[in-house]
């Protein structure tokens, strides 16, 4: 089984649609992220969570919120969907300060039509 | 926002050939920097974490070096082979990591 897992892997729905996409651990990792990643874009920080009661927002958070319902559980949700939020989302996991590697759950590829 | 920048963006070599990229990222406030392998429609996984000036790591083939004080890092592949073919990202980790854009490698048999 895989440490960081994301559901679904892909969605397809409609502009003004609320999604939910869900990550899980069983890294044990207190940190947890989401990224989006657009063609020719790097990773892109959309919101990231150091403890259970820490949530925070990244650099494009905007259209986007977020829920940390246990160490091991964040998930993000788009609240009214819209095309330019199409794009592979990233969850990830990392186990203390920066110098510690992430590690990521193999993405969630979202449409909206 | 800290700007990370790699070059080339996409690098296309022949089996065998060695190769080299790099990243450049602001040189104040240094913590980490790290390199990830992103293969396509899988995750990418970290290869290296860079934190001290200097360091250099080595993976079987790959190798990474880090230059803190001018702001740069290079990833060296030897000999590169087929499977090597991935887009090879960099992150500055600040409070969080910030990426670069990628170098994405083709290596032709």
């Amino acid at each position: 089984d895989a440490d960081v897992t994301q559901t679904p892997r892909n969605r397809i729905t409609k502009t003004g649609k609320r999604i939910m996409l869900e990550c899980s651990q069983t890294k044990g990792h207190d940190r947890m992220y989401w990224y989006r990643q657009d063609p020719g874009l790097g990773l892109q920080l959309i919101y990231y969570s150091f403890d259970v009661k820490d949530i925070n927002k990244g650099e494009i958070s905007d259209g986007y919120s977020v829920s940390r319902q246990a160490q091991a559980k964040f998930s993000l949700s788009l609240e009214s969907a819209i095309p330019n939020q199409t794009a592979l989302y990233f969850c990830a996991t990392s186990d203390g300060q920066g110098e510690e590697p992430q590690h990521f759950g193999d993405g969630t590829r979202l449409s909206i039509l | 926002i800290l700007n990370v920048e790699q070059s080339p963006q996409s690098l296309h070599v022949q089996e065998g050939d060695s190769t080299n990229f790099t990243c450049s990222f602001p040189s104040s406030n240094f913590y980490a920097l790290h390199w990830y392998r992103w293969e396509t429609a899988k995750s990418p996984e970290a290869l290296f974490v860079m934190t001290l000036n200097g360091d250099e790591k080595k993976k079987g083939r790959i190798s990474a070096t880090l230059n803190t004080k001018e702001g740069y890092s290079y990833l060296y592949i030897k000999g590169s082979q087929p499977e090597d073919s991935a887009t090879y990202l960099c992150a500055y980790s600040g409070y969080a990591l910030n990426f670069g854009k990628g170098t994405s490698l083709l290596v032709t048999p």
